[in-house]
């Protein structure tokens, strides 16, 4: 079974700041991962997709990484924005027969002015 | 497009009512869910359907029923409500089920349960 685990579980950080979220995950049969972001209250949405024949993606400020061997991903913002404080969640798409995304709990990220 | 959209926004249920959660995107996505989420538990998969007519469990389904009668639809039935499932439900879509698809989420209905 798929288990994700995002460190640190919040942040929080002075506007400017570069900064790395980390995600874990146990089983890297893995179609792909994705990196979203979900405001207070709000549903999520998908920031970015890497596949798992990649190693990064970029979207602007945002680079994400991934090592399927070793089971990790990592998600830069830099230069840092009150307008990025929010919860950050990565979800890896499982093989397997059933695919599925599975949840890491997140990491709030606050950005202080 | 209007994405994926959820109704109601918001509902309170009494123990033992029941109720659909309307969910409806207009992709013309193959791929639909439904996932639960509750503080410190993060987002749980339910249900799911790869297209119309197809459904399956995902990692938390019992007390939920769901139909794929039109690929526009996923309705998910809560049958007795209890207050175990008081959270926030959300839906979501993408074209195909694997592959390098995003997947795109509504904005959720909150559940309350008394």
């Amino acid at each position: 079974k798929q288990e994700v685990t995002q460190i640190p579980a919040a942040l929080s950080v002075p506007e400017g700041e570069n900064l790395v979220l980390n995600c874990s995950f146990t089983d890297s049969a893995i179609y792909n991962l994705q990196w979203f972001r979900q405001d207070p209250g709000k549903g999520l949405t998908s920031l970015l997709l890497i596949q798992s024949s990649q190693r990064e993606q970029t979207s602007g400020r945002l680079n994400a990484s991934l090592d399927k061997s070793s089971g990790r991903s990592t998600l830069y913002i830099a230069a840092s924005q009150p307008g990025d404080s929010a919860t950050y969640l990565c979800a890896p798409l499982t093989q397997g027969g059933s695919e599925k995304l599975v949840f890491g709990k997140g990491t709030k990220l606050t950005v202080n002015p | 497009n209007a994405g994926v959209t959820q109704t109601p926004k918001f509902q309170v249920l009494k123990t033992g009512q029941s109720m659909t959660l309307q969910c409806a995107q207009d992709m013309n996505h193959e791929y639909m869910s439904w996932y639960r989420q509750d503080p410190g538990m993060g987002l749980r998969l339910i249900h799911y359907s790869v297209g119309a007519g197809i459904t399956d469990q995902g990692e938390v389904p019992n007390g939920y029923n769901v139909s794929r009668s039109t690929t526009e639809d996923f309705p998910l039935r809560l049958l007795s409500a209890a207050p175990s499932q008081t959270s926030v439900y959300f839906c979501a879509s993408s074209y195909t089920s694997f592959g390098g698809e995003t997947q795109y989420f509504g904005p959720g209905t909150r559940l309350l349960v008394l």
